[in-house]
């Protein structure tokens, strides 16, 4: 089946060591989005791409960063954890940039940072 | 600003109807999603909206007023396996999508 697929599920980290998250979609979608959750919060984009064109939400974190080295693959890098970004990180995909066009989520990986 | 509302959390017997709603003030306005999303999980689509009116799908459908800025998600014959937040998001002018916090809804015997 054609998916969205996050690794790990669960990450744990320590305060200030770097840690990277990956996303792989099968779907052949063009678009690839990165959203931070926290509990009972709305999900907040940090950044996407449009097939190679990076977007980079105004108030996302330098600490941020990301890469997507082929149409399959995405990661999103934090490049000093702090305590406040501890949450649910989400990797959705979609065919274009077409307002009617739904995102595909991925499970998720819940990132604890110790 | 753009801003999303919804109710933070609604209870509902398992059977009955339960009606969730959604307002909105975007810049710019490209259609209205509903997602379910199970606590751990990802969000799943369920439904989008363009046009004013209904969309019905299965147990599920979806309204929608575009003068009103106004939306809800319809819910029949609930069942135990529907308690989850549904989070309501608008595609905005630059086809960024704008989420609600989502409401829980929590469905009992």
């Amino acid at each position: 089946d054609a998916m969205v697929i996050q690794n790990p599920r669960y990450q744990v980290t320590q305060f200030g060591k770097p840690v990277t998250l990956s996303c792989s979609q099968t779907l052949n979608h063009n678009v690839m989005y990165w959203y931070q959750q926290k509990s009972s919060q709305a999900p907040k984009l940090l950044f996407h791409y449009y097939d190679k064109d990076f977007n980079n939400e105004a108030d996302t974190p330098d600490n941020f960063q990301s890469r997507r080295p082929n149409t399959s693959f995405c990661f999103l890098d934090i490049r000093s954890p702090g305590l406040g970004d501890a949450a649910m990180y989400l990797c959705a995909t979609s065919r274009n940039r077409d307002s009617s066009l739904a995102q595909y989520f991925g499970p998720g990986t819940r990132l604890l940072v110790l | 600003g753009q801003n999303i509302d919804q109710p933070t959390e609604m209870t509902a017997t398992e059977g009955a109807i339960v009606q969730i709603n959604c307002t909105y003030q975007t810049s710019g306005f490209n259609g209205l999603f509903w997602y379910q999303q199970h606590a751990g999980e990802a969000p799943t689509f369920l439904s989008y909206n363009v046009l004013d009116g209904l969309e019905e799908k299965g147990r599920f459908s979806s309204f929608l007023s575009r003068s009103k800025g106004y939306s809800y998600l319809l819910l029949k014959e609930l069942q135990m396996k529907d308690s989850a937040s549904y989070l309501c998001a608008v595609s905005d002018s630059n086809y960024q999508l704008i989420w609600g916090a989502g409401t829980k809804l929590i469905i009992k015997p």
